[in-house]
């Protein structure tokens, strides 16, 4: 089946440094790559779709600047948080969609990062 | 607007049955996902349903009725690995996935 990495899977670090997380889809092209973001107990919440070799497109409330989405390849998405604050701890799971065999889109997720910001 | 609506929470007994509606309500529509969650990990798919009716895969089955915009997971011979949020998502006219909240399944022994 289709496999989406994400590394890191735990990232702590100092408020005010940047974060990077990378997204992967291992054997498959994914030209539309999701980025959700999900705080305990709360379903997940889509920040931006990212497509292939274009700008990211960010959901309402979503600050571009301070979320970095790059998707350069088919295979590959990241997410850069820049000067992280506390608040922005929370679980980020990416997914890659693609056809399915039987014809219809699929997402598939990433296992998730964890950021913990101090 | 756009809209999904599902149970919080849910509690059931080991090896019992049990039935996690969802009612949505999208732009268009091009598929109805169920996707299982436990706590501290990403989303697993379960289903995918398009058509009217009831798609059976082991221990699990989901049903779809469009008119009504209405679907069902149901989870046969409950297991204690089965506790964890499952959520349901549809598909609108733009491919993108509109998220319920999620139900809380707890199982009891």
């Amino acid at each position: 089946g289709a496999v989406v990495s994400q590394h890191p899977s735990r990232v702590i670090c100092k408020s005010g440094t940047s974060v990077k997380i990378e997204c992967r889809s291992l054997d498959f092209q994914a030209t539309t790559m999701f980025w959700y973001r999900q705080f305990p107990k709360q379903s997940l919440m889509l920040m931006a779709t990212s497509n292939e070799g274009s700008k990211a497109t960010y959901e309402q409330g979503v600050e571009k600047d301070k979320f970095l989405i790059n998707h350069a390849s088919l295979t590959l998405s990241t997410l850069t948080v820049t000067s992280a604050h506390p608040e922005d701890s929370s679980f980020y799971i990416c997914s890659a969609r693609t056809l399915s065999r039987e014809g219809y889109n699929e997402q598939f997720f990433g296992p998730g990062t964890r950021l913990t910001v101090l | 607007g756009q809209n999904i609506d599902q149970p919080t929470e849910m509690t059931a007994t080991e090896g019992a049955i049990v039935q996690i509606n969802c009612t949505y309500q999208t732009s268009g529509f091009n598929g109805l996902f169920w996707y299982q969650q436990h706590a501290g990990e990403a989303p697993t798919f379960l289903s995918y349903n398009v058509l009217d009716g009831l798609e059976e895969k082991g221990r699990f089955s989901s049903f779809l009725s469009r008119s009504k915009g209405y679907s069902y997971l149901l989870l046969k011979e409950l297991q204690m690995k089965d506790s964890a949020s499952y959520l349901c998502a549809a598909m609108d006219s733009n491919y993108q996935l509109i998220w319920g909240a999620g139900t809380k399944l707890i199982i009891k022994p």
